[in-house]
């Protein structure tokens, strides 16, 4: 079954700095990985998804994500934080087409100091 | 128009009582889902409906009936409420269940059971 590690529980970063939040998944086959956002008191969005190609992805708000099969990782990254980046992360995984079902992580929260 | 949408925004109720969260979706997807979210953020699978028809089904008390009228709506119904219930319930929609874009989510309903 798949699983979705994501090592850091709460990151705090000034504003205009780089970010980096990890992400390890466990699934045999070729997985369809995914970075959601939650906002405070709101529902998830959708910043980027990987299915196959190329493994730097680019998504919404100036984020993107890496795709390193030999270390299992699907790591988001943003260059320079701004203030309306604080907000609770999750990576996800999926089986099969990618929609059956998806496994996330327990999230990481972050802060962003002005 | 909001794509997921899922009324009430929040439910306050008793334990012991019966009570129903409504999900509908304008995407034209065939796929519906239930996720709880509980006090620590993490978010699991509970149902899964492909044009009416239940395709997940993770393990969830059988307190919690969902129901899909249509493939636009799906329902879930709580009998017998416990104070574990408190959580966020997040409807979410694809296009199918192998379709490899993603979810669409609601916004979520906070059920607090007191």
């Amino acid at each position: 079954a798949q699983s979705v590690t994501q090592p850091d529980i709460h990151i705090t970063v000034s504003e205009g700095a780089s970010l980096e939040l990890r992400c390890n998944y466990s699934y045999g086959a070729t997985p369809y990985l995914f970075w959601y956002v939650q906002s405070p008191g709101q529902g998830l969005q959708l910043l980027l998804k990987y299915f196959s190609g190329d493994t730097l992805v680019q998504g919404i708000k100036g984020f993107e994500a890496e795709f390193k099969r030999s270390q299992s990782s699907f790591n988001l990254r943003k260059p320079s934080v701004h203030w309306s980046d604080a907000a609770e992360y999750f990576c996800a995984v999926g089986a099969g087409g990618g929609s059956e079902k998806l496994v996330f992580g327990k999230g990481t929260k972050l802060t962003v100091n002005p | 128009d909001t794509a997921v949408s899922q009324t009430p925004k929040y439910l306050v109720t008793q334990m012991g009582n019966d009570k129903s969260i409504k999900c509908e979706q304008n995407l034209g997807h065939d796929t519906m889902y239930w996720y709880k979210q509980d006090s620590k953020k993490f978010l699991k699978i509970m149902f899964s409906y492909n044009n009416k028809e239940l395709i997940i089904n993770e393990t969830v008390p059988n307190r919690f009936s969902p129901k899909s009228p249509d493939k636009a709506h799906l329902n879930l119904h709580i009998n017998s409420l416990e104070l574990g219930d408190s959580a966020v319930y997040f409807c979410a929609s694809a296009i199918s269940p192998t379709e490899s874009y993603g979810y669409t989510f609601g916004s979520g309903t906070r059920l607090t059971v007191v």
